[in-house]
């Protein structure tokens, strides 16, 4: 069973404060990586994607890669109340995975203003 | 803008009830998907497809058909609901025929069944 593993919090950080959220998957041959944010009674919404190694960064949101250790993280930059949401990790397979993606459970990251 | 749109946000059924959700797209994209989501599994892919009248099986299809007659639209089928299939139900579409295109979602359907 191809897995991403999240951790579900809830994680709560300060306003300002940097969060970091963390995701492992199991698939080697994963290709893409999606972060997307999704708030209580919403769908699921893209903020970020990376297809290799190393940083990429889309004002205060920065995803990080490191395919060798199968890890994918989500840094959050001066953290803001509106932030707070549930954080979806999503892994898309290549190869005989076709088009699936895999979801994990979600992280619920909650900023105290 | 991507648009998917869902015909119901709320639906409550009856064990054993034929239930249809519909999905529409206006993007023209390919590939459209069904989801459901719980609390603490996050998104299992039901059914997917990648063309018209195409359709593939997903995780957890059982309980569970789909039809997919024109491009922008993709019905999810709960042939005979159970109790275990309430649940929030999210389509979603992407553009083309690769795993590196964002995922578009509609607003979701919470189907309750009684």
């Amino acid at each position: 069973q191809k897995e991403v593993e999240q951790n579900s919090g809830p994680l709560s950080v300060p306003e300002g404060a940097i969060a970091s959220l963390n995701c492992t998957y199991s698939d080697r041959g994963s290709q893409s990586f999606f972060w997307y944010r999704q708030y209580s009674g919403k769908s699921p919404e893209l903020i970020m994607s990376i297809y290799s190694n190393g940083d990429k960064e889309d004002g205060r949101f920065t995803a990080q890669l490191n395919k060798a250790s199968q890890y994918v993280s989500l840094l959050i930059r001066d953290s803001q109340p509106s932030d707070s949401a549930t954080y979806l990790c999503a892994v898309s397979l290549g190869g005989t995975g076709g088009f699936k993606t895999i979801f994990g459970a979600g992280t619920r990251l909650f900023v105290k203003a | 803008d991507v648009k998917v749109t869902q015909s119901s946000r709320y639906l409550v059924k009856r064990t054993g009830e034929k239930v249809f959700l519909e999905c529409v797209q206006d993007m023209d994209h390919e590939n459209m998907f069904w989801y459901r989501q719980d609390p603490g599994l996050g998104l299992r892919l039901i059914y997917f497809s990648y063309d018209v009248k195409m359709k593939e099986k997903g995780d957890i299809p059982e309980g569970y058909s789909v039809s997919r007659e024109k491009k922008e639209r993709f019905s999810l089928i709960l042939e005979s609901a159970s109790t275990n299939q309430t649940s929030m139900y999210l389509c979603a579409s992407s553009s083309s025929g690769t795993f590196t295109d964002t995922q578009y979602f509609g607003p979701g359907t919470r189907l309750t069944v009684l």
